[in-house]
């Protein structure tokens, strides 16, 4: 389940089964997002990207959706194996020129084996 | 071969000193970028130079100042150390263009400042 507040928000899911984590948006100009995922020890790392006049991209296990309507993104991932613990970011920019990128607070996702 | 090294990956110092981390890119890229990540691991970009020239500067104490020797160099200086200064640092960096990669940042493994 999720927990909220003062800790990291935290998905536990166990091997095997889909996992999907929300994320928030900010600002309504934003028209290109990004999921990163963050390793312990590691730097985040790109794992897939949406722009705005999309609502759907896949990619390896990985499946993005993104509703403007309410400024809501989630990542599902298919078959959660223990290598996708991990933290996962979205982050949002409007493209053009040299815009910045804002990072979403983050969610942990442990997978039980 | 690693893409965005950092240099040290871990600094531990006491208030009022002043310190320095580097950060380099093999990737050919053009603009690279300083972020803060706190305990929450909140991720907050500070700084990011597009061919040596500054472009994005968040409101960040001027304690902190970044220096790009090249556009494969990001440098970041801090003086005078404070206890909130403990954090884990990033440097990223990414190619500029008309595409969706323009967008992907490949980032360093982090740098985890200490401030006692």
């Amino acid at each position: 389940g999720e927990s909220v507040g003062l800790h990291l928000p935290t998905l536990s899911v166990q091997e095997g089964d889909n996992s999907i984590i929300n994320c928030a948006y900010s600002n309504s100009a934003s028209d290109y997002f990004i999921w990163y995922k963050q390793e312990s020890g590691k730097g985040p790392q790109f794992i897939i990207d949406i722009r705005s006049n999309m609502d759907k991209r896949q990619g390896q296990r990985v499946t993005v959706l993104l509703n403007k309507t309410v400024k809501h993104l989630s990542l599902q991932i298919a078959a959660t194996q223990p290598g996708d613990s991990a933290v996962y970011f979205c982050a949002e920019t409007i493209s053009g020129g040299y815009q910045k990128v804002t990072f979403g607070t983050g969610t942990k996702l442990q997978v039980i084996p | 071969d690693t893409a965005v090294s950092q240099t040290p990956k871990y600094l531990v110092t006491q208030m009022g000193n002043d310190k320095s981390i580097k950060c380099e890119q093999n990737l050919g890229h053009d603009t690279m970028y300083w972020y803060k990540q706190d305990s929450k691991k909140f991720l907050k970009i500070m700084f990011s130079y597009n061919n040596k020239e500054l472009i994005i500067n968040e409101t960040v104490p001027n304690r902190f100042s970044p220096k790009s020797p090249d556009k494969a160099h990001l440098n970041l200086h801090i003086n005078s150390l404070e206890l909130g200064d403990s954090a884990v640092y990033f440097c990223a960096s990414s190619q500029t263009g008309t595409g969706a990669s323009s967008y992907e940042q490949y980032f360093g493994p982090g740098t985890r400042l200490t401030v006692t």
